[in-house]
C-alpha cells in the first residue's frame, strides 16, 4: 500500500524559514505534490516535483529525492497568513491507474 | 468557470437516511476525485473517474457508497443508510490530465460537510 509520513505540528516565528518534511512508501511513484489548507477551507495546490531537485515558487520551494523517498516544503519569510495545514501527496499507480494519496498533514502555526 | 462547485455545503441527517452530494468540476477537466476528510486528518481517497469511467474505488468505500459521473461531467456521491461514522467533509477535486503532461495539480471544491445524528 501507500504511506506518507510528515510531522503533525510545527511552530515558527514570523519572518523565519520553516521546512516540512515528508517521507513516503508507494508503488509506481510518479511525483510529490504539496497542498495548503486553511481551517474551514479547501486544499489548494502549492507545488509538484516529478524529478529530483528543488522547485521554487515565490516564497515556497519544494524538494524531492526519489532515491530517498523523501521530499520537503520550504517556506521562507513566514507570514501570519501562512498558518495552515500542509499536506504532501503522492501520485502513484498501485492498480494500473494513477491516483493521488495524501499524508495526514502538518499544522503550521506562525507566531509573532 | 469559477472552479469546482459542490452542494450542498452542509447536510445534517439522521442515522439510516440516504444522502447525495453533487460535484460540478471545472468544465474541461477530464478527471474527478472524491475524498473524505475528518478533523485533523488529510484527505482520504474514495474514488476517481477518468471522464465517465470509474477507475478505482478505495477499499474504505463500503457498498453503502456509490459514485457516478454520467456523461463525464458532474458527479454524484450517494451514501445509503448513513452511520455516525460517515460524518466527515466530502471533498471533490478535478484535474486536466493529458498523456505526458501531468502537473499533478488537483483543484478542490469547498466540500460538503455531513453530520449524521
Amino acid at each position: 500500500g501507500q504511506s506518507l509520513e510528515q510531522p503533525s505540528e510545527v511552530t515558527a516565528v514570523e519572518g523565519a524559514i520553516v521546512q516540512i518534511n515528508c517521507t513516503y512508501q508507494t508503488s509506481g511513484f510518479y511525483g510529490l505534490s504539496w497542498y495548503q489548507q486553511h481551517d474551514g477551507g479547501a486544499p489548494t495546490f502549492l507545488s509538484y516535483n516529478a524529478l529530483d531537485g528543488l522547485e521554487e515558487t515565490g516564497r515556497f520551494s519544494s524538494f524531492l529525492s526519489r532515491s530517498d523517498s523523501y521530499g520537503y516544503l520550504l517556506l521562507q519569510e513566514l507570514q501570519m497568513k501562512d498558518s495552515a495545514s500542509y499536506f504532501c501527496a503522492v501520485r502513484d499507480r498501485p492498480g494500473g491507474y494513477q491516483k493521488v494519496t495524501f499524508g495526514i498533514g502538518t499544522k503550521l502555526q506562525v507566531i509573532p | 468557470d469559477t472552479g469546482v462547485s459542490q452542494n450542498p455545503r452542509h447536510k445534517i441527517t439522521k442515522r439510516g437516511q440516504n444522502v447525495t452530494f453533487r460535484c460540478d468540476p471545472i468544465s474541461e477537466h477530464n478527471r474527478l476525485y472524491w475524498y473524505r476528510q475528518t478533523l485533523g486528518q488529510g484527505p482520504e481517497f474514495l474514488t476517481y473517474f477518468q471522464n465517465e469511467a470509474q477507475l478505482e474505488k478505495s477499499r474504505l468505500l463500503s457498498d453503502r457508497f456509490s459514485a457516478e459521473r454520467p456523461k463525464g461531467s458532474f458527479s454524484t456521491l450517494e451514501i445509503q443508510r448513513t452511520e455516525q461514522g460517515d460524518s466527515a467533509m466530502y471533498l471533490c477535486a478535478s484535474s486536466l490530465e493529458l498523456a505526458g503532461d501531468v502537473t499533478g495539480e488537483l483543484f478542490f471544491g469547498e466540500g460538503s460537510r455531513l453530520t449524521v445524528l
